[in-house]
């Protein structure tokens, strides 16, 4: 059974550019999570799909947005991009509420 | 206030010996409890989930929830050095679509 994948695994990108994260989550798997991940706050939530809709956002600005297809693939956009977007983004599915994420390798996002 | 919270070590274990990490949540809504292993330069790997107070075991882990304390325990017998790594706390709370609330993680370091 494959996993939850991520692509790309690396980027780096310059200020001021924009960003598109792609997750493909584990198949029969609905709800998918997304996750930023820096050494000084630790996995902070940014948002989570269920069925193409956006059931909850963490506080992130604007410039971070997503979406889901009726695949249940899902991305991610940062725009805007500044110094501090430098993380690793990890994308999570999960057959239902309460049952666990599984995460995907992530991509990491170096800003300059 | 941190709605998570882990000691986050070093925790120095000697092989073979039993490596005992704790989390404490804030929030009495929460419903499910998980713990993620993830090693330098990996993304999080579920390796433990209860829902129950109580002790549930699985393999050389254990985890222990009690609800009324508002805190999980895990357990690791046998530390083997490939069980170095951070140990992250994960709560889930009901309504709270798609967010775990992740502790900053104990780092684990089994020693020969």
């Amino acid at each position: 059974k494959a996993g939850v994948t991520q692509t790309p695994r690396y980027l780096i990108k310059t200020r001021g550019q924009q960003v598109t994260l792609s997750c493909s989550p584990i198949s029969g798997h609905r709800s998918v999570s997304w996750y930023q991940q820096t050494p000084g706050q630790g996995l902070q939530f940014l948002f989570e799909y269920f069925s193409e809709t956006q059931r909850n956002k963490g506080n992130f600005p604007g410039r971070f947005s997503g979406r889901q297809f009726s695949n249940s693939r899902s991305e991610m956009n940062v725009s805007t991009l500044e110094l501090g977007d430098s993380a690793l983004y990890l994308c999570a599915s999960s057959v239902g509420q309460g049952e666990g994420y599984t995460f995907g390798s992530g991509t990491r996002l170096t800003v300059v | 206030q941190k709605e998570v919270e882990q000691n986050s070590g070093p925790l120095s274990v000697p092989e073979g010996a039993i490596a005992s990490l704790n989390c404490t949540y804030s929030d009495r809504g929460s419903q499910s409890f998980f713990w993620y292993r993830q090693y330098s330069g990996k993304s999080p790997e579920l390796i433990m989930f209860i829902y129950s107070n109580g002790d549930k075991e699985d393999g050389r882990f254990t985890a222990q929830l009690n609800k009324a304390s508002q805190y999980v325990s895990l357990l690791i017998r046998d530390s083997q050095p490939s069980d170095s790594a951070t140990y992250l706390c994960a709560v889930w709370a009901t309504d709270s679509w798609g967010k775990l609330q992740f502790g900053a993680g104990t780092q684990v370091v089994v020693t020969p």
